[in-house]
């Protein structure tokens, strides 16, 4: 059974940045693309960005450029997204999701999510 | 960036009813559509996708149909479990982008 953990809940004051973990269990990490989607309190769900580990590349929705950074650690099989310059805005609950080895793109497992609360 | 708009915003049904989500693209693509489920407190879980292949472990009453610009999601039969936020989402280009979801509650 395939499960992305990610870590713990966060405060953050304003101005600060925030790195959010997701470890997938079950399948070879590099096999998978990863993708954050983040959904602020009460509202929809927004792509932020995504991961091949295997390429090592990444691609980023143009709201976020400049402000994230997606990695992976091969020798942890562990993802990372750090959003950088965090305003009141960016309160929300972030979520890793792991790409099906399909061409047709979809999100096949999710993270448990990780709620980043900005506030000073 | 592709736009996804779905329709209705909401929807209040019975338990048995026949439920039809609309998720429209602002541009072709193609069969790149999947459908999510998200309940409170919850991540969201795939249903559907492809446009219309249905995810290992969903119930068949779950359907989804459609290309280019305009997708349906059918649930044949409204269950208890069934109530809950629905999104459709596009993968044929990045951003991946979402509808803005379509919740669905108790009559």
């Amino acid at each position: 059974q395939v499960q992305l953990v990610q870590s713990g809940a966060e405060v953050k004051k304003p101005g600060s940045s925030v790195k959010v973990s997701c470890k997938p269990s079950g399948g070879t990490f590099s096999s998978y693309a990863i993708s954050w989607v983040r959904q602020a309190p009460g509202q929809g769900l927004e792509w932020m960005g995504g991961i091949n580990p295997f390429f090592g590349t990444t691609n980023y929705a143009q709201k976020f450029q400049g402000r994230v950074t997606i990695t992976a650690d091969e020798s942890t099989s562990t993802a990372y997204m750090e959003l950088s310059s965090l305003r009141s805005e960016d309160t929300a609950v972030y979520y890793c999701a792991r790409d099906a080895r399909s061409d047709y793109l979809y999100f096949d497992y999710w993270g448990q999510g990780t709620l980043v609360t900005v506030s000073s | 960036d592709i736009q996804m708009t779905q329709s209705p915003s909401s929807l209040s049904a019975s338990v048995g009813d026949r439920v039809t989500i609309t998720c429209r693209a602002s541009q072709s693509i193609r069969s790149y559509l999947n459908w999510y489920q998200q309940k409170p407190g919850k991540a969201p879980k795939l249903l559907i996708y492809a446009a219309s292949s249905l995810q290992s472990g969903v119930p068949s009453r779950f359907s989804g149909s459609g290309s280019g610009t305009d997708f349906t999601l059918t649930i044949s039969s409204l269950q208890p479990e069934d109530f809950a936020t629905y999104y459709c989402q596009q993968s044929y280009t990045t951003p991946r982008t979402f509808g803005q979801g379509t919740k669905v509650e108790i009559k």
